[in-house]
């Protein structure tokens, strides 16, 4: 079945540390997206990409790195520059560059910060 | 600024009764919208779409209206079911102008929860 694996579902880090969330798709999607949801919170775009090796940042980006070296693959960097990490990270995909592509999300990396 | 608002947190509906879900934007720009339902703990999955030239979508149980003048679209679910109960979460961007980001804005979200 085709989709959007996140991992690790949760996972806890000490402040001061970097943690890389990983994502993977096999639904050979063009675009793919990061979004973190705070309770109360829509959802907020943080990096996004539309082609391998090429990514811009979305509204939230600070304190946060990621790459694009495969297609199927956007792992995202949580920084220690992030000031408030504690959150649900949220990978997403899409076929093609539009803005009326539908995404598919994955089912989300929950980070807590010691 | 928020260019897209959902208003109600949360809204409790009697099973079989109809859940009406409002949403409303800023951006004139906006062309195309979504809307998403989402359980916890879980990805967001897709639910219905509308573009800008339609004012009204139909999938089933879930209906998408669409004021442009008002800058305003809803979610009609007929009849509601207790597998309804999520937060909701209406979606807009630029997809037709050419001048689009190809980004998602998205709302706050709305919690449903349906009543047995």
């Amino acid at each position: 079945d085709g989709g959007i694996t996140q991992s690790p579902k949760y996972l806890f880090r000490k402040e001061g540390q970097n943690v890389t969330l990983s994502c993977e798709q096999n639904l050979n999607h063009d675009a793919m997206y990061w979004y973190r949801q705070d309770p109360g919170q829509g959802l907020r775009l943080i990096y996004y990409s539309q082609i391998v090796n090429d990514f811009q940042k979305g509204d939230i980006a600070e304190g946060y790195s990621v790459s694009r070296e495969k297609k199927e693959s956007f792992p995202l960097t949580v920084t220690s520059a992030q000031k408030n990490p504690t959150a649900f990270y949220l990978c997403a995909s899409s076929i093609g560059r539009s803005g009326a592509n539908v995404l598919t999300f994955g089912a989300g990396s929950r980070l807590t910060v010691l | 600024d928020q260019q897209v608002k959902q208003n109600s947190p949360s809204l409790s509906v009697q099973e079989g009764r109809i859940s009406i879900l409002n949403c409303d934007y800023t951006n004139s720009m906006f062309d195309y919208f979504l809307w998403y339902k989402k359980y916890p703990a879980e990805g967001p999955t897709f639910l219905i779409s509308i573009s800008s030239i339609k004012d009204k979508n139909e999938d089933g149980r879930f209906t998408v209206f669409l004021n442009k003048s008002a800058k305003h679209l809803s979610l009609h679910i007929v009849p509601s079911q207790p597998g309804d109960s999520a937060v909701y979460f209406c979606a807009a961007s630029v997809a037709y102008s050419g001048a689009g980001s190809y980004q998602l804005t998205f709302g706050k979200g709305t919690k449903l929860s349906v009543i047995p």
